[in-house]
């Protein structure tokens, strides 16, 4: 079946460093990927997504490219702020070949503390 | 930006108490979901329905129901609490299509004593 694996956290980071976090994912089919971010005391909300492979997602100054070849997905920022602290979570849904729809499989969340 | 609303926000409750998690969400949309979220952070989707009358189980098990009588509205009912159904429970929503995004809800942290 699907699954994702995130690098364990907490990450903590001083302000304006740079941030990688870890994602792979094993898959049939071709899947979609997603960043979602979980602020606290708030739900999750979609941070990038890609589609297929080699695929940049960007927004907020975050990037993953989909890589099909390491079927990987890191999440990269090159200057983090304090106001990114949160959990971050990749994802995958099912593709066209499996039918899965879009119940997202999760990984296991990475906590990101930027301090100052 | 989000549209879908979860009641209520905290909840703490007795052993063998039945309850049901509040989910409503106004965009329209036909898929909803529900996952479970233990202390690791690890999330779990327990049902989920891709429109009215359509309920099925996800990939976790779960001693819960869900109904789905109008798009709106997805609650998930327990019928007897236990200490181990404590943990978040979050509702989301989606337009359909497999690389469409989910909504969240803000989630209902359940205790049960």
């Amino acid at each position: 079946g699907n699954s994702v694996t995130q690098m364990e956290g907490p990450v903590t980071l001083s302000e304006e460093a740079f941030l990688t976090i870890n994602c792979t994912y094993t898959a049939t089919g071709y899947p979609s990927l997603f960043w979602y971010v979980q602020y606290p005391g708030e739900g999750l909300q979609l941070l990038l997504k890609a589609t297929k492979a080699d695929d940049k997602g960007s927004n907020k100054g975050f990037e993953a490219t989909y890589r099909k070849e390491t079927t990987s997905f890191h999440l990269e920022k090159g200057s983090v702020q304090v106001s990114d602290s949160a959990v971050y979570f990749c994802a995958l849904s099912g593709g066209i070949l499996t039918g899965g729809g879009n119940k997202l499989t999760f990984g296991t969340g990475t906590q990101l503390k930027v301090e100052l | 930006e989000a549209d879908i609303y979860q009641t209520p926000r905290y909840l703490v409750i007795g052993t063998g108490k039945k309850i049901t998690l509040e989910c409503s969400q106004t965009m329209g949309h036909d898929k909803m979901y529900w996952y479970q979220q233990d202390p690791g952070m690890e999330l779990h989707l327990i049902h989920y329905s891709y429109g009215v009358n359509s309920t099925e189980k996800g990939d976790l098990s779960s001693e819960s129901t869900v109904s789905r009588i109008r798009t709106e509205h997805f609650p998930l009912t327990l019928e007897s609490a236990r200490p181990s159904h404590t943990s978040q429970y979050l509702c989301a929503s989606s337009e359909g299509g497999f690389n469409e995004k989910l909504f969240f809800g803000s989630g209902t942290q359940l205790s049960v004593l």
